[in-house]
């Protein structure tokens, strides 16, 4: 059974500071994981998605990595804002024929101005 | 091009009525998920609907139930409802297995 586990939960940063979320997965056989962002009460927002066979994807100050041998995505946010304040999430896609797709818990990240 | 469209926007019912969600996916796109979102679960899987069919469910009970229709609009049901049903419901439209793009929500209460 495919499980995704986000680290930290919460986090605090002042602005201007690089950070890294992590997402670890227990099964290797991903067709593609993708990240999210969540604003309180609203729906999700897609940030990066990143394919199986990739290994990392950038979208401005964004960049997430993925290791699939060792079951780990990490994405790193440059020069953090206070509008980068949100909930992240990472979510698996399962492989061919899963057609299913499993959250983390998400990390709360909160940059103070 | 318009987003992934749910209503309504919120709801509440009391315990043992049935509820009929709908979600419209962006034009062009097949496939619809949706997902039950609570402070103590997250996200969870409830089913997806590719071309009318379903692909895959989640582990919920019987009262969850879902179907997609010809124009790829989808619609979820639950009867009989339980307070542990309050939640964000989410769905969530793709073309094949690409990247998910989500509506914002129905805020269901159960009291």
């Amino acid at each position: 059974k495919q499980e995704v586990t986000q680290i930290p939960a919460a986090l605090s940063v002042p602005e201007g500071e690089n950070l890294v979320l992590n997402c670890s997965f227990t099964d290797s056989a991903i067709y593609n994981l993708q990240w999210f962002r969540q604003d309180p009460g609203k729906g999700l927002t897609s940030l990066l998605l990143i394919q199986s066979s990739q290994r990392e994807q950038t979208s401005g100050r964004l960049n997430a990595s993925l290791d699939k041998s060792s079951g780990r995505s990490t994405l790193y946010i440059a020069a953090s804002q206070p509008g980068d304040s949100a909930t992240y999430l990472c979510a698996v896609r399962l492989g061919t024929g899963g057609f299913k797709t499993i959250f983390g818990a998400g990390t709360r990240l909160f940059v103070k101005a | 091009k318009a987003g992934v469209t749910q209503t309504p926007r919120y709801l509440i019912k009391t315990r043992g009525q049935q509820v009929t969600l709908s979600c419209s996916p962006i034009s062009g796109h097949r496939s619809v998920s949706w997902y039950q979102q609570t402070p103590g679960q997250g996200l969870q899987f409830l089913f997806e609907y590719f071309s009318e069919t379903q692909r895959n469910k989640g582990n919920f009970p019987g009262r969850f139930s879902g179907r997609q229709f010809s124009n790829s609009r989808s619609e979820m049901n639950v009867s009989t409802l339980e307070l542990g049903d309050s939640a964000l419901y989410l769905c969530a439209s793709s073309l094949e297995d690409e990247k998910l793009f989500f509506g914002s929500g129905t805020q269901l209460s159960v009291l």
